[in-house]
């Protein structure tokens, strides 16, 4: 079975512009979770999503939005974007958001 | 809130070497507990789990054990191989439906 998958693999944008990352969760999850690594760090929590509604939103500005569809793909956009948007965005699957959660590659944004 | 603090690295060890990596949390009620690792321009892969006290993980020969008393979930191997160089990072399933990560131990293996 196929993993999580994640698309572009990276993107180079400037300062202002905006974004959209895409997911596609693994065959049978309902969950997919959002999250920012920026170097040297651990991922920090952006948005989880449960069956097309937000379940649960980190610490992140407005400007960070997403949206599941109905076959439990997800995108995260980001407008306005600024430098220290640049990061490895991950993307996790899992089957009620209550379980351990399986990583797509990311995508790696960065912002110049 | 929910928190995890792990060993800053980064750790170097030889081949066949004994690894420790240290890992507590701070947590309202019972939360999973994870290890993830992270290979070279890769994503997170699920190392071990364990979801209750006194449950202990284990893969690939690492194992940690859920412990209450001292809010700790340390890895440990008991020989590591050049392969297992990587970042590793200590998680916890918050009650907030996120997962909250440490700050990743880099581990580098030389032969």
């Amino acid at each position: 079975d196929a993993g999580v998958t994640q698309s572009p693999t990276h993107l180079i944008k400037t300062r202002g512009q905006h974004v959209t990352l895409r997911c596609s969760p693994i065959s049978g999850h309902k969950s997919v979770s959002w999250y920012q690594q920026v170097l040297g760090q651990g991922p920090q929590f952006i948005f989880q999503y449960y069956e097309k509604e937000e379940r649960g939103r980190g610490n992140f500005p407005d400007r960070f939005s997403a949206r599941q569809f109905p076959n439990y793909s997800s995108e995260l956009n980001v407008n306005a974007l600024l430098l220290g948007d640049s990061a490895l965005y991950l993307c996790a699957s899992s089957l009620s958001g209550y379980n351990e959660q399986f990583f797509g590659p990311g995508t790696r944004l960065t912002v110049l | 809130g929910d928190s995890v603090t792990q060993m800053e690295g980064p750790v170097t060890l030889s081949e066949e070497a004994f690894l420790t990596i240290n890992c507590t949390y701070t947590a309202t009620g019972y939360p999973s507990l994870f290890w993830y690792v992270q290979y070279p321009g890769e994503g997170l892969q699920l190392l071990l789990k364990a979801t209750k006290a006194d449950d202990k993980g284990s893969n690939k020969g690492f194992e940690a054990t859920y412990r209450k008393e001292t809010t700790s979930f340390h890895l440990e191997k008991g020989s590591v191989q050049v392969s297992d160089s990587a970042v590793y990072f200590c998680a916890l399933g918050s009650r907030n439906n996120d997962m909250r990560f440490g700050a990743g131990t880099r581990l580098t293996v030389k032969p």
